[in-house]
């Protein structure tokens, strides 16, 4: 089984430029997860999909970003125009609901 | 709000050593727990997970995590460390209980092995 697959694995980018984060969750999961990881802030959920419909996105932190799931096996999570501070590792996770997450490996995003 | 807390930032074993890291949960209901294993640049695997039942889950690496209501704890030991389990260590609760709402993690425990 294939687990959840995200790409690309490094992103460097200048600041204003558009980044598109790529996530393919595993098959038959209904639940689609993007957190971001930093040293100051640690695991943050930035927003959910249940069934491909997202459910949560209180945890985006501004405008710049938009997540999109147009169907089960293929998320995005875009930012535009990116900002240095947002370097960070972003992860996306997937489940059948109710249960376990298993992760991707990440997109190391760094903005200079 | 469902919070957690790790309150080692880093911990400091010798191999051979036993180990527990601490982690302690803020949820009004019986809580989904978790913790998580991550090692240098990669994504977060599941070492156990408490959702009812025995309070005492084994995990796999040879982990366990026992529940503990009273303390609102949820601590992770291991009887004799590895240099492999050198790692980060995340704790986790689920946001609400029985859906599929994500999950509320720790700030982590980086654990460092010493030979």
């Amino acid at each position: 089984d294939a687990g959840v697959i995200q790409s690309p694995r490094h992103e460097v980018t200048e600041m204003g430029q558009e980044v598109t984060l790529r996530c393919k969750p595993i098959s038959g999961h209904n639940s689609l997860f993007w957190y971001r990881q930093t040293m100051m802030r640690g695991l943050e959920l930035l927003i959910y999909f249940n069934n491909n419909v997202p459910i949560d996105d209180s945890g985006m932190p501004e405008d710049r970003f938009s997540a999109k799931m147009p169907n089960a096996s293929f998320s995005t999570l875009k930012i535009q125009p990116s900002e240095p501070r947002d370097s960070a590792v972003y992860f996306c996770a997937s489940s059948r609901m109710g249960t376990v997450l298993f992760f991707g490996s990440g997109t190391q995003l760094s903005v200079l | 709000a469902q919070s957690v807390t790790q309150p080692d930032i880093h911990i400091t074993v010798s191999e051979g050593a036993s180990l527990e890291l601490r982690c302690n949960y803020s949820y009004g209901a019986t809580p989904y727990l978790f913790w998580y294993v991550q090692s240098p640049g990669q994504g977060l695997q599941l070492l156990l997970k408490y959702f009812s039942g025995d309070t005492l889950v084994q995990g796999i690496k040879g982990f366990e995590a026992e529940f503990k209501r009273s303390q609102s704890s949820f601590n992770l030991r291991k009887p004799s460390v590895h240099w492999s389990d050198a790692a980060e260590y995340f704790c986790a609760v689920e946001r609400s209980g029985g859906g599929a709402d994500g999950l509320t993690f720790g700030k982590g425990t980086h654990l460092i092995i010493q030979p």
